[in-house]
């Protein structure tokens, strides 16, 4: 069965470093989201991408991220700078059109110490 | 604006009864609705989803209801197994479905 993955598993980091976070989608999938998932609370949107560009973000996506697809198969999440309220999980999610159901990566946990 | 949450924060069943798990939803032009299942650790599973031309959609064990007058949703689970322990979140689509506005999430513990 076609699955969503994503690396690392977890993934720790100083304050201040730059992190990317890296999720191979469905291959046949066009629509690609990054969600944040604080310890305990809700999951969250922060981004949606489809054609090579990003057709929605959240408020909790500033300036610090970056979504990337550099090839056919890879959606990369990028913070510049993290801080220590970016500690969560992030799961990848991808649907082949819109408005149907997303499949979830097993996420990466991101702490920053 | 746009919120989804949930009346229990937690649900305690034991082994073999029946599980509702409830939802409220206030973006009335949400069209699309889900229902996923979380284990620790682990990301958001599918169960079952429902559009809103329908009021119940039943798949393997689960139902899920829809009753768009109080913008309301439920997923009930028969003959609940250990294996359903989980976090439920329910979650809609809006905005010509970019992405999904998640609910706070319910906890089922399963009792054997």
């Amino acid at each position: 069965e076609p699955e969503v993955t994503q690396t690392p598993s977890h993934q720790v980091t100083q304050m201040g470093q730059e992190v990317i976070l890296r999720c191979v989608p469905i291959s046949n999938h066009l629509y690609f989201y990054w969600y944040r998932q604080i310890l305990g609370q809700k999951v969250e949107f922060l981004v949606s991408f489809y054609n090579n560009e990003i057709s929605e973000k959240s408020e909790i996506f500033d300036d610090q991220f970056s979504v990337e697809r550099p090839d056919g198969s890879n959606f990369t999440l990028k913070i510049r700078s993290t801080k220590l309220e970016d500690s969560a999980m992030y799961f990848c999610a991808s649907s082949g059109e819109t408005n149907t159901e997303a499949f979830f990566g097993q996420g990466t946990r991101l702490t920053v110490v | 604006g746009e919120s989804v949450g949930l009346h229990l924060p937690t649900l305690s069943v034991q082994e073999g009864d029946n599980s509702i798990i409830n939802c409220a939803y206030s973006n009335s032009a949400s069209d699309y609705f889900i229902w996923y299942k979380q284990e620790s650790g682990k990301g958001p599973q599918f169960i079952i989803d429902i559009r809103s031309n329908m009021d119940k959609r039943q798949g393997q064990r689960v139902t899920v209801l829809l009753n768009k007058t109080v913008k309301h949703l439920s997923l009930q689970i028969a003959a609940t197994q250990p294996g359903d322990s989980a976090v439920y979140f329910c979650a809609e689509i809006t905005d010509w479905g970019n992405k999904l506005v998640f609910g706070a999430g319910t906890i089922l513990r399963v009792k054997s």
